[in-house]
């Protein structure tokens, strides 16, 4: 079964810190890599969207990378603010499954001061 | 621009009873799908609408219906609530299926069943 598996499950970083967050998928073929930020009692945003031939895609402090060799990808926040403190959900599209969202489980961050 | 809005955001039903909850977008989006979000687990897509009129099922379909008639709207049905019914559920859009556009998700609904 086609799978995203994330982790860790959850980090507490300081304020100000980097931090990265790992994806790795088991789906093949796959069109593209998604990452998608939840605040809590929110509805999931779109951070990044990457398809198999990129490997690094930004959007402000957020940075993603991929392997579509290893079949992993991170996400990667610099100088980190209270404001970061979400799920972060990795997401791949299994070009087999009728291009089926799968979901992995998210990392929750708590950021502290 | 008020984006996906769902409605309520909160329900507390009783085991046997039936409810709608609405889904609307302003984005002139094809693409419309309900997902449960449950702890531990991703978001699981229940159903899904690729336009107007046409609707198919996601992963876990079974206790659910929806229908599109209009391509802002895509209300989903619970027949008769269960105890394994108690999520949150999420509406997402998108202007296709996956042409590599990020999808739009409302806040969610909290959906108690006792």
């Amino acid at each position: 079964k086609n799978q995203v598996e994330q982790s860790p499950q959850s980090l507490i970083i300081l304020e100000g810190k980097n931090c990265t967050l790992q994806c790795n998928y088991t789906v093949s073929p796959f069109s593209n890599l998604r990452w998608y930020k939840q605040d809590t009692g929110r509805g999931p945003v779109s951070l990044t969207i990457m398809t198999f031939s990129e490997n690094t895609k930004s959007n402000g402090r957020y940075t993603a990378t991929l392997d579509a060799d290893t079949k992993q990808s991170s996400l990667h926040i610099t100088a980190s603010q209270l404001s970061d403190s979400a799920s972060y959900i990795c997401v791949v599209t299994d070009n087999q499954a009728g291009t089926a969202l799968i979901f992995g489980k998210g990392t929750t961050l708590s950021v502290s001061s | 621009n008020a984006g996906v809005t769902q409605t309520p955001k909160f329900q507390v039903l009783k085991t046997g009873q039936s409810m709608t909850l609405q889904c609307a977008q302003d984005m002139n989006h094809e693409y419309m799908s309900w997902y449960r979000q449950d702890p531990g687990m991703g978001l699981r897509l229940i159903h899904y609408s690729v336009g107007a009129g046409i609707t198919d099922q996601g992963e876990v379909p079974n206790g659910y219906n929806v229908s599109r008639s209009t391509t802002e709207d895509f209300p989903l049905r619970l027949l008769s609530a269960a105890p394994s019914q108690t999520s949150v559920y999420f509406c997402a859009s998108s202007y296709s299926r996956d042409r590599g556009e990020p999808q739009h998700f409302g806040d969610g609904t909290r959906l108690s069943i006792l």
